[in-house]
């Protein structure tokens, strides 16, 4: 059954500084997609960045970027030059081509709060 | 875009009483729906896969007969939670997929409906 795991509960970071946020997975799928997605307190699901399995580079989108490393099972965004308007909930997701119906399963996710 | 309307937005019901949210694609046919849950803080729990035409496909755990889920049109799904109780009172929201798989643009969330049950 595919897996997605995010560690990081909380975090913080600085305006105008680079962050991380960790994202893990497990399929027996070959082809999948790995996608983020920011929550802010509105609820709303605001797509950010996507990465297929057979992508050979990174996916990249403005300030958002994915360190995709395929065999450590792990999709980590990358936010570069943080503001104070991506404070929010990000979630990690994937979804399997072949197997479970092609539906999307979210990580716990990891909620960011961007410091002044 | 693609765009998914929801609605309600926010719905408050009295226990016992059964509420329904919409689901509606508006500017492409979806051909699957996914209902999604999420208690305050947590992570978007999957409920349901609807598929038009079809019966909807729950996940375990998740009682078929008390969330009702009818997706008649390629435009349209419905959930009803019927006989509502106070642990109902959740946030509700749906995604929609125009086809099986191709990529990250053919998933749009709708906005989500936030239920509370008195």
């Amino acid at each position: 059954a595919q897996k997605i795991t995010q560690t990081q509960p909380g975090m913080f970071v600085q305006e105008k500084e680079a962050v991380t946020l960790d994202c893990t997975y497990d399929t027996s799928d070959q082809s999948y997609g790995l996608f983020w997605y920011k929550q802010p307190s509105s609820g709303e699901m605001i797509f950010l960045i996507y990465q297929g399995s057979y992508d050979e580079q990174n996916a990249t989108e403005g300030r958002y970027s994915l360190n995709f490393q395929k065999a450590r099972k792990s999709a980590n965004l990358v936010i570069s030059a943080s503001q104070l308007g991506d404070s929010a909930m990000y979630f990690c997701a994937m979804r399997e081509v072949y197997n479970q119906g092609g539906k999307l399963i979210f990580g716990q996710g990891t909620e960011l709060s961007v410091k002044p | 875009g693609a765009v998914v309307s929801q609605h309600p937005s926010w719905v408050i019901c009295k226990s016992g009483t059964s509420v329904k949210i919409e689901c509606r694609s508006l500017d492409f046919q979806a051909t699957t729906m996914f209902w999604y849950r999420q208690f305050p803080k947590q992570s978007l729990m999957l409920m349901a896969t609807s598929n038009e035409g079809s019966k909807a496909t729950y996940e375990q755990g998740v009682e078929k007969d008390k969330f009702l889920i009818n997706h008649a049109s390629l435009t349209l799904s419905t959930l009803t939670v019927t006989s509502a109780h106070p642990e109902d009172s959740s946030f509700y929201i749906c995604s929609a997929s125009s086809q099986f798989f191709s990529g990250a643009n053919v998933l749009t969330f709708g906005a989500g409906s936030r239920l509370t049950v008195l």
